[in-house]
């Protein structure tokens, strides 16, 4: 079974200081990850995903994530927020291990993202 | 290029009415396709997935449906709509294989009164 957690439900940040968006996984294979973020009455926009090679991987928006396995986490971040990343992002997980249902992507609850200007 | 289409983009209705979300799928062949519904803005509960034309899967027991009639063609219904359906309806697609994320349309605001 997958399942990914997002601990924090919203994340306060002043505008032009570094944020983070916190993500834990649990697999049972290797993990697909990524990165989604929503904007009001919006369908979900991918950010990046890490599938395998550099454990620090840079996407769309000036974001980047980093894998850590064996803390099994896939934080995302940003050195400097901007008023406009204030939306709610989606981390989501991907098994490796070829069983019933691994085609799918599990999603976590989401943190709403507010950068205070 | 691949593109998904979702409409309406809002949508009310009485309760006890019917009704029919499309989603369409261009650039692509034998997506898997996918619907969500996520209410009051915050997590996403995946409803219904398809892998292929006329096969469904239900996420959920609920008063939904949902069918496939083309290969990029993804269809939610309902005969008699509840209070509580009202929220927030997302259509997905992904490449089949365990690499892709998924491409999500524009969503569709139900509100049933």
């Amino acid at each position: 079974a997958q399942s990914v957690a997002q601990p924090e439900d919203q994340v306060n940040v002043a505008e032009g200081n570094p944020l983070t968006v916190k993500c834990t996984y649990s697999v049972s294979g290797n993990p697909y990850l990524f990165w989604y973020v929503q904007y009001p009455n919006r369908g979900l926009q991918f950010l990046l995903k890490y599938i395998t090679g550099d454990n620090l991987v840079k996407g769309s928006y000036g974001f980047e994530a980093e894998f850590n396995k064996s803390q099994t986490s896939f934080h995302l971040k940003k050195p400097s927020a901007l008023v406009s990343d204030s939306a709610l992002y989606f981390c989501a997980v991907r098994d490796s291990y070829s069983g019933a249902g691994s085609y799918q992507l599990t999603f976590g609850k989401g943190t709403k993202l507010s950068v205070i200007p | 290029s691949q593109t998904i289409h979702q409409w309406p983009a809002t949508l009310v209705q009485p309760v006890g009415s019917p009704l029919s979300l499309e989603c369409t799928v261009e650039g692509t062949s034998n997506p898997n396709l996918y619907w969500y519904r996520q209410a009051a803005g915050r997590g996403l509960q995946l409803l219904f997935y398809s892998v292929g034309i006329g096969q469904i899967s239900s996420e959920v027991p609920q008063n939904l449906s949902a069918s496939r009639p083309q290969d990029r063609q993804f269809i939610l219904s309902s005969k008699k709509l509840l209070l509580s359906d009202s929220g927030f309806y997302l259509c997905a697609w992904s490449v089949q294989g365990r690499g892709y994320g998924y491409t999500f349309g524009s969503g569709t605001r139900l509100t049933v009164v």
